[in-house]
């Protein structure tokens, strides 16, 4: 059972556009919730994280928002840059027994057109 | 920019053979971690290192994986013997400390088990 779920596995948007990611959740045993972003032929990068006691959290053109009582957060990239195509991981941390643990969605594809 | 090194970068094994994959985490990361990447699915946790001690490997197939981290440094997961369903890409990463919400990721080993 997938406690992390990415329901699109791909997404275009023009350049200079928004890009919205979208992510849900299952589980609320969850202290923090994190976006990382993988180019081909690399590892995963860490992009940006939130609280759970949080709703925003915004660096540069990044923003996360979390919505608790949906289960849903989403990672919003705003003006959307061709550099910016990759694969995004929505992924969250476990507490109590499994601190620390990350549990990942499956991923969206974004592609960026110039 | 100090960065998790893996080795090999790929490696195709027929099936009913041993596989060994190495990793190399950032200096003075205590905390490291082997995720498993099947095609089109997010990182699976396999195992989790604090310093040279097993922190979690609830999701380790014990009867073929095995990992270890002698010194608490650099670690290794063999597979013995690999089947099919072991295809997938092998993704070691580290952290200062465990808990931490950045983890850093090495480029993977790709296993390809004919």
């Amino acid at each position: 059972d997938q406690q992390v779920k990415q329901n699109s596995p791909s997404l275009s948007v023009q350049e200079g556009r928004i890009s919205i990611l979208n992510c849900d959740y299952t589980n609320s045993m969850f202290d923090y919730f994190l976006w990382y972003k993988k180019y081909p032929a690399e590892g995963p990068t860490f992009l940006i994280s939130i609280s759970s006691i949080k709703d925003k959290n915004e660096d540069g053109r990044f923003t996360v928002f979390l919505n608790k009582s949906a289960k849903h957060l989403s990672l919003h990239i705003v003006p959307s840059q061709p550099g910016d195509s990759a694969v995004y991981f929505c992924a969250a941390r476990g507490v109590g027994g499994s601190q620390g643990n990350l549990i990942f969605g499956k991923g969206t594809k974004l592609s960026v057109k110039p | 920019e100090a960065e998790v090194a893996q080795s090999p970068r790929y490696k195709i094994t027929e099936k009913s053979q041993a596989v060994a994959f190495w990793c190399d985490p950032i200096s003075g990361h205590a905390t490291l971690y082997w995720y498993r990447q099947i095609l089109g699915q997010g990182p699976e946790l396999l195992v989790q290192f604090q310093d040279e001690s097993v922190v979690d490997d609830s999701q380790l197939p014990k009867d073929r994986f095995s990992a270890e981290r002698l010194k608490g440094v650099d670690s290794t997961l063999k597979i013995q013997p690999a089947e099919l369903g072991d295809s997938a890409m092998y993704l070691c990463a580290s952290s200062l400390m465990s808990g931490a919400l950045e983890q850093y990721f090495g480029p993977g080993t790709r296993l390809t088990v004919t």
